[in-house]
């Protein structure tokens, strides 16, 4: 079935740096790949996500990247801010029933 | 999103019990879900539905229930067979046959006295 793998699993960055997520899918038919932010204590909310006939999404600070010939998507977020710190989930979808496969997870950390 | 409504916050297991999550949704959507979440894990789908009076398990149904009789309503029994229940739950809820975003609930805390 498919997999998503999600590294690092923690990543921590001088504020004002960039930050780089990373997933890769086993599934060349995945065709829809979110992005969810989960802050501390509190429920998970999309953040951005990409279609499979997309390379690239921006929305201010933040952009997806998708490389389907590599089977993989990044999360890349410029300027990072203390408000950044969080839990980030990639996940990937396909088919009729749009269940969403997820990553394990990426702990953000920005340092002051 | 104040359209997905999880209850309680806290929840207290004893040994041998069944205890039930509540998840109510006034989002007019049909498609609902629930998932575990177990530190430094992603999230893990338990049951899901996709209309009433129907739904599907997950990769880890295994000592847990649901029933899905209203549209707004998406109840999750962990029963007494789920030997390790301790973990924090969360609802969700999104618009049938669609990629659209996921709705999720606040989430309800479960541990084992």
């Amino acid at each position: 079935g498919e997999n998503v793998e999600q590294h690092p699993s923690t990543l921590s960055v001088q504020e004002g740096d960039s930050a780089v997520i990373k997933c890769t899918y086993s599934d060349s038919a995945s065709n829809y790949f979110p992005w969810y932010k989960q802050e501390l204590g509190k429920r998970p909310q999309l953040i951005i996500d990409i279609r499979s006939n997309v390379g690239e999404k921006k929305d201010q600070r933040i952009a997806v990247t998708l490389n389907k010939t590599a089977k993989h998507f990044s999360l890349h977020i410029t300027e990072t801010q203390p408000e950044d710190s969080a839990v980030y989930f990639c996940a990937a979808s396909k088919g009729s029933n749009y269940q969403l496969i997820w990553g394990a997870g990426t702990k953000l950390i920005i340092k002051p | 999103d104040g359209g997905i409504t999880q209850s309680p916050k806290y929840l207290f297991r004893k040994e041998g019990q069944n205890v039930t999550l509540s998840c109510e949704q006034n989002l007019n959507h049909d498609a609902m879900y629930w998932y575990r979440q177990d530190p430094g894990q992603g999230l893990r789908l338990i049951y899901y539905s996709q209309i009433v009076n129907d739904f599907q398990k997950g990769d880890i149904a295994e000592g847990y229930s649901v029933s899905r009789e209203k549209k707004e309503s998406f109840p999750l029994t962990v029963t007494s067979a789920q030997k390790n229940p301790t973990a924090f739950y969360l609802c969700a809820s999104r618009v049938f046959g669609t990629n659209e975003k996921l709705f999720f609930g606040s989430g309800t805390q479960l541990s084992v006295l």
